[in-house]
């Protein structure tokens, strides 16, 4: 299993232009998260899922939006970078329905807006 | 709101032992604590979990008080690969809904 898989790994942007974060997992779990981290910070939620075609906002929605077509699938769109949006970011899954499956994530994506 | 509150740094003597603390005041019955750790900027790992008892595995220890407000997690002989942020959180049961953490613990070990 390659478990929670990100790409890009890098990737610079310029203000006002968009992209898709990527994130897929082979582990069939129903729950898939969207992470940011700051410089020195800790993680902040973005978006989650529940499961194919639910999604919902967490701490720090605005900027982003996000889709669950697929079990697998969750990727994270942003519409029109802006320089606060510069940070790391992590996706993250589990089997919701069992309290002793942890989170796993991925290797993060290092997103610059210049 | 994060459900969890923690140091914000800590140090450690290599080979001595490392005990982060968690206050969960508020946690429910069907709550969780889990502990996770993240080294430089890697992604988040998963090291333990518990309910009200008790736990350990090869990586560390976990001391949930018995009303369940507080908890320990326990590096038993700490190395230097152990520096890292460690996060405390609360997760339920069933209805796994939201994933909120804090800002952790820094540990830094040192020779």
């Amino acid at each position: 299993n390659a478990g929670v898989t990100q790409t890009p790994k890098f990737r610079i942007l310029k203000i006002g232009q968009s992209m898709t974060l990527q994130c897929t997992q082979d582990m069939n779990h129903n729950y898939m998260y969207w992470y940011r981290q700051d410089p020195g910070m800790g993680l902040k939620l973005i978006y989650y899922s529940v499961g194919a075609g639910i999604t919902d906002k967490g701490e720090v929605p605005n900027g982003y939006n996000v889709s669950r077509s697929t079990t697998e699938d969750f990727p994270l769109r942003l519409e029109l970078a802006a320089p606060s949006q510069t940070s790391v970011y992590f996706c993250a899954s589990t089997e919701g329905s069992s309290y002793n499956s942890p989170l796993h994530f991925g290797n993060g994506t290092r997103l610059t807006v210049t | 709101d994060a459900k969890t509150t923690q140091p914000t740094s800590m140090d450690c003597a290599e080979g001595r032992a490392a005990n982060l603390p968690c206050n969960h005041s508020t946690i429910s019955g069907n709550e969780y604590v889990y502990w996770y750790r993240q080294i430089h900027s890697q992604g988040p790992q998963y090291i333990i979990h518990g309910l009200k008892n008790n736990e350990t595995n090869e990586m560390a220890s976990l001391i949930i008080t018995e009303d369940r407000k507080s908890s320990t997690l326990i590096l038993p002989h700490a190395t230097l690969r152990d520096t890292a942020v460690y996060y405390c959180i609360v997760r339920a049961v069933y209805n796994t809904d939201k994933l909120i953490f804090g800002t952790g613990t820094r540990l830094q070990v040192f020779p």
